[in-house]
């Protein structure tokens, strides 16, 4: 069954205003990965949460996580146009044989308006 | 430039052709996936490697078949697809049992093939 869902599943901003998406999970995770995805392109990591940890920064990118609810969100602040693209979140599956398994989500497709 | 590459980065297929996809990664890992991407679906694992070993298929059909012959390497196989096949192909990359706990979770993709089968 799917792992991952994100919330909204577009959304639509002017550049300089801020983006929140969030993305809820079934069981149990170690980490939880967002990644990002221009159009047509592969995915790229952004930033990895532990299931320990409650908030993460990085640059204009804020992620928190609450184990509690099984959900995480993903703030972007002062978007740019560069921003638009679809982003994932990502759980951890199982390890196989030393593999990580990722569960991803369906994405949230993000349009940042100039 | 993620250090993985995939080529071709487009393909258009009939349903009795036989074509393969390449990737190569050059960031030195041992794990190995490849995904399956539709429109409006979540991404699909359909195959992971790890040190040049087979370790999962996602219950994908006998018309894809893999092949890993080294780490750095993956290709798929494709024979007598269907319309549905059509989707991109993304191949992932990840540092397997050797790193920290936190880097063997970090996949690195490429950009990926689109393929059309007709």
């Amino acid at each position: 069954s799917q792992q991952g869902e994100e919330d909204p599943q577009a959304l639509s901003i002017q550049e300089g205003e801020n983006a929140t998406m969030n993305c809820s999970y079934k069981t149990s995770i170690n980490n939880l990965q967002w990644y990002r995805q221009n159009s047509g392109r592969g995915l790229v990591h952004l930033i990895l949460i532990r299931s320990n940890e409650r908030e993460k920064h990085s640059g204009r990118l804020r992620v928190t996580l609450d184990t509690s609810k099984k959900s995480s969100s993903l703030l972007i602040t002062a978007s740019r146009a560069a921003d638009t693209a679809s982003y994932f979140c990502a759980t951890d599956a199982s390890l196989i044989q030393g593999a990580q398994k990722l569960v991803f989500g369906q994405g949230t497709r993000l349009t940042i308006n100039p | 430039e993620t250090g993985v590459t995939q080529t071709p980065r487009h393909l258009v297929m009939g349903m009795t052709n036989k074509k393969s996809l390449k990737c190569e990664q050059h960031l030195g890992h041992n794990a190995m996936y490849w995904y399956k991407q539709s429109a409006k679906k979540p991404l699909e694992l359909m195959f992971v490697y790890n040190f040049k070993e087979q370790t999962e298929n996602n219950s994908v059909p006998s018309r894809f078949s893999p092949e890993c012959p080294n780490s750095s390497h993956l290709f798929l196989h494709l024979h007598t697809l269907q319309p549905e096949d059509s989707a991109l192909y993304l191949c992932a990359s990840s540092q397997g049992s050797v790193g920290d706990l936190l880097a063997k979770n970090i996949q690195y993709f490429g950009a990926g093939t689109r393929l059309s089968v007709l």
